[in-house]
């Protein structure tokens, strides 16, 4: 079965500080998309940042940083100057080429912020 | 900009009531695919569709019923609520054409309670 593991339930950074929230994933493929959702308190899912499986150049988005590792199945994303409002669930996510494009979540990380 | 448009935002059923959540996007997707969001479990997929007329069952389908009519609809439908279908639920979309790799834009969600 493809999963995605989280193996953080809950996080918690000081503000400015760098906080990593890690992933594991379980797939044969070799061909897929890596997606980091943000869920605010609001529920409204945001696509944080992107990957793609044959790209061994890892993805930054401003802040948002992650480090892909083919091999480890790990997708890893960094936060770096947390803020205030970088406080949410994060969820990691993987869609195979060819499933019709359903995506699979992991549980997700609750992510704390403190001033 | 309407994007993914889910009604209503909050529900009480009754036990063995029906209902259907409503979602409609306007983003000429081709994808659309329903959730479930469950406290400690993560999104997991219900039904989705590739095109009108086309549906198919994800991990959690028992006791939801989906129909494409349209490219922009996408209703989920209950036909006796159970309290076990309590949860969030969230309608996404997306586009195809590069399906793997195309982000889901998520609607914003309708918080459903059976008592």
């Amino acid at each position: 079965a493809q999963t995605v593991t989280q193996s953080q339930p809950e996080m918690s950074v000081q503000e400015a500080e760098t906080v990593t929230l890690s992933c594991t994933y379980d797939t044969s493929e070799s061909d897929y998309y890596l997606f980091w959702y943000k869920q605010p308190p609001s529920r409204q899912m945001i696509l944080v940042i992107r990957q793609e499986a044959y790209k061994q150049q890892n993805a930054t988005e401003n802040r948002f940083s992650v480090n892909f590792q083919k091999a480890a199945k790990s997708f890893s994303l960094k936060i770096s100057d947390s803020q205030l409002g970088d406080a949410a669930m994060y969820f990691c996510a993987y869609r195979v080429r060819g499933s019709q494009g359903n995506l699979i979540f992991g549980k997700g990380t609750k992510l704390s912020v403190k001033p | 900009n309407a994007g993914v448009t889910q009604t209503p935002k909050f529900q009480v059923l009754k036990t063995g009531q029906s209902m259907t959540l409503q979602c409609a996007q306007d983003m000429n997707h081709e994808y659309m695919s329903w959730y479930r969001q469950d406290p400690g479990m993560g999104l997991r997929l219900i039904h989705y569709s590739v095109g009108a007329g086309i549906t198919d069952q994800g991990e959690v389908p028992n006791g939801y019923n989906v129909s494409r009519s349209t490219t922009e609809d996408f209703p989920l439908r209950l036909l006796s609520a159970a309290p076990s279908q309590t949860s969030v639920y969230f309608c996404a979309s997306s586009s195809t054409e590069s399906s793997y790799n195309s982000p889901l834009h998520f609607g914003n969600g309708t918080r459903l309670t059976v008592t």
